[in-house]
């Protein structure tokens, strides 16, 4: 499997960007990465993905490696709102399906 | 909008009774998966499904069984519930393929004393 490897916790203050970094050095070739944030009490809300190409919605931008062993979530101008644990996960293939399996994630606390 | 309902919020149970814990999907997606939260550990995958009637163990199935009957509904079943089953359960629904994201449920919060 494809593990990701993140720092336990982040802090940023408002208004400036928050840099994720996520390590993945073990991802196959056709293997996406996804990002994932959690608010405290509430299911899991998906941000944003890519395979190779650096990927931007109107949530985040994500920015993959050229050897694509780790990636950069990018959340342009932080906000309060944006407190959140932030889950880097790889897609892994079992027996021809996608599982999908989390870490630990990253505990972004966005200070005023 | 898409949505991923599990049928309850908060759960007590007490030990040795089999709880139900269900999760219905509306967005027709082949994958559904059962995930487990506590401080600390993050989520870890219980079991998952691809399929009607279809299943594979995630990285802690032990103490767990579950129920694809209809594609729309995954059934996480505790045989006969532990103290240590206590935590946040959360399901997630996807469609097959790669580049597709997955959608979660609120979460259910098991307590069994």
């Amino acid at each position: 499997d494809a593990k990701t490897t993140q720092p336990t916790s982040m802090d940023c203050a408002e208004g400036r960007a928050a840099n994720l970094p996520c390590n993945h050095s073990t991802i196959s070739g056709n293997e996406y990465v996804y990002w994932y944030r959690q608010i405290h009490s509430q299911g899991p809300q998906y941000i944003i993905h890519g395979l190779k190409n650096n990927e931007t919605n109107e949530m985040a931008s994500l920015i993959i490696t050229e050897d694509r062993k780790s990636s950069t979530l990018i959340l342009p101008h932080a906000t309060l709102r944006d407190t959140a644990v932030y889950y880097c996960i790889v897609r892994v293939n079992s027996g021809g399906y996608q599982k999908v399996t989390f870490g630990t994630g990253t505990k972004l606390q966005v200070i005023p | 909008d898409v949505k991923v309902t599990q049928s309850s919020r908060y759960l007590v149970k007490r030990t040795g009774e089999k709880v139900f814990l269900e999760c219905v999907q509306d967005m027709d997606h082949e994958n559904m998966f059962w995930y487990r939260q506590d401080p600390g550990l993050g989520l870890r995958l219980i079991y998952f499904s691809y399929d009607v009637k279809m299943k594979e163990k995630g990285d802690i199935p032990e103490g767990y069984s579950v129920s694809r009957e209809k594609k729309e509904r995954f059934s996480l079943i505790l045989e006969s519930a532990s103290t240590n089953q206590t935590s946040m359960y959360l399901c997630a629904s996807s469609l097959s393929g790669q580049g597709t994201e997955a959608f979660f449920g609120q979460g259910t919060r098991l307590t069994v004393v």
